[in-house]
């Protein structure tokens, strides 16, 4: 039983650039969560989706970042024009469907994102 | 934005000690969970409470949560090296799915 992996575990980049990174969930969690965490701070919701469809999005999630999950399995997170201010460690989360019952998120070892 | 704050911010104990964190938070919530972040990794997760329970335990974990005053607390008995980490309360709220987290505790147990 594999957990959330993701890919790359380390992205350094320079400002203005393009970033992509991917997230596995747990096979047949239907649930996908992104969240950011900054240097000393806990993470912060970014976006979900539920199978294929992307419920919810925070306020963080600037149209520089596009977030996908075209067939329910895995996801990709898209930063472009790249900023200072995006640096943070990128952390995926997936649950399992139990109906009625809001149930625990497993985090994959996250993405750090460094943009000098 | 997060939802609350980790008292104490730091804390450091001897090895073999009980630790204890606090958690507070800001709104009604559903469930409350507590997670363990080794530096510069993933988060595990460690237990979840709901909202109508008042305490639970697991192995050595043992957290309570009274909702009349928005807050949580962890307890860790018999500390062990391997306990040297940030933890972290999360909740989340009736009607949406997104977990919202303190700021954490970093935890550091002195051999």
């Amino acid at each position: 039983d594999t957990g959330v992996s993701q890919d790359p575990r380390h992205k350094i980049t320079k400002r203005g650039q393009n970033v992509t990174f991917r997230c596995d969930p747990i096979s047949e969690h239907n649930r996908l969560y992104w969240y950011r965490q900054t240097l000393g701070q806990g993470p912060e919701f970014l976006t979900y989706f539920q199978n294929e469809a992307q419920l919810e999005k925070s306020r963080l999630l600037s149209d520089r970042f596009s977030a996908e999950r075209p067939k329910g399995s895995f996801s990709t997170l898209e930063i472009q024009r790249t900023e200072q201010g995006d640096s943070a460690m990128y952390l995926c989360a997936s649950s399992p469907p139990v109906a009625g019952v809001r149930e625990t998120q497993y985090f994959g070892p996250g993405t750090r994102l460094l943009v000098l | 934005s997060q939802q609350g704050e980790e008292d104490p911010q730091a804390l450091s104990i001897q090895e073999g000690e009980n630790a204890t964190m606090n958690c507070s938070y800001k709104t009604s919530i559903n469930n409350l969970q507590w997670y363990r972040q080794n530096s510069g990794r993933g988060l595990v997760h460690l237990i979840l409470i709901r909202s109508n329970e008042r305490e639970k335990h697991s192995g050595r974990l043992r957290v309570t949560l009274d909702t009349s005053k928005k807050s949580s607390s962890l307890l860790i008995t018999a500390s062990r090296a391997a306990d040297t980490a940030s933890y972290f309360c999360a909740t989340d709220n009736f009607g949406n799915e997104k977990l919202t987290f303190g700021t954490g505790t970093r935890l550091t147990i002195i051999p």
